[in-house]
């Protein structure tokens, strides 16, 4: 069953505190995406992963960094997090970069105090 | 890099009616358009996508049309039901690029 998996879905933080959100999936795709989502609004790119340690920005990339370690896992760091940055956060996987289907995890909504 | 200009942000249809999305892109070289459902709550979901080598695809009630020439594609939604409502999310790439969205459009399909 081909899935991807985001935790946690709800988180809490104060602002300046650290947040790990986590993505993974288990069909073995090269490409990993981290997506933001204001409400109402439509999809911001904030990175994209080739693979592992393969990483590249995507529009919105500041206030950010990510981890991909392994293949199956991407992780989203927001070191001192902003108000500005309460979102929900998804994460998305697919076979190659662009021209396949993008498989979207359920979503993380962050909300920063 | 591709820009995707999707219309209307809003869209309120009558049950039973037909809905259209439209979407243009920039990029002469892009391949692929899918379309992107994310209903209340919910992660955005493939429901249907074409590539340049097609004019024309339906599944069932959803019809994609590509007109390459004006860069132009379009969704059409027909005989609408209320669990049409949702976002609907057009999308241009190119081979070996990354995915570019447009805003996403509102449907309100009204009983």
């Amino acid at each position: 069953d081909m899935k991807v998996t985001q935790m946690p879905r709800y988180l809490i933080k104060r602002m300046g505190e650290n947040v790990l959100l986590e993505c993974g999936q288990d069909m073995s795709h090269e490409t990993m995406y981290w997506y933001r989502q204001d409400p109402g609004l439509g999809l911001q790119l904030i990175y994209i992963s080739y693979d592992v340690d393969s990483n590249s920005e995507g529009d919105i990339p500041k206030g950010y960094r990510v981890s991909r370690k392994k293949r199956e896992h991407f992780s989203l760091i927001l070191d001192s997090a902003k108000t500005n940055q309460t979102s929900v956060y998804f994460c998305a996987s697919s076979r190659d970069w662009g021209t396949y289907e993008q498989y979207f995890g359920p979503g993380t909504r962050l909300t920063v105090l | 890099g591709e820009q995707v200009e999707q219309l209307p942000s809003i869209l309120r249809v009558q049950e039973g009616s037909s809905a259209s999305i439209n979407c243009s892109y920039e990029d002469s070289a892009s391949n692929y358009f899918p379309w992107y459902k994310q209903e209340p709550g919910e992660n955005p979901k493939l429901i249907i996508d074409i590539r340049s080598n097609m004019e024309r695809k339906q599944i069932q009630e959803l019809i994609v049309l590509l007109d390459k020439k004006a860069k132009r594609f379009s969704l059409h939604i027909t005989d609408t039901q209320p669990g049409d409502s949702a976002m609907y999310f057009c999308a241009a790439s190119v081979s070996n690029n990354r995915i570019f969205f447009g805003d996403g459009t509102q449907l309100v399909v009204k009983p």
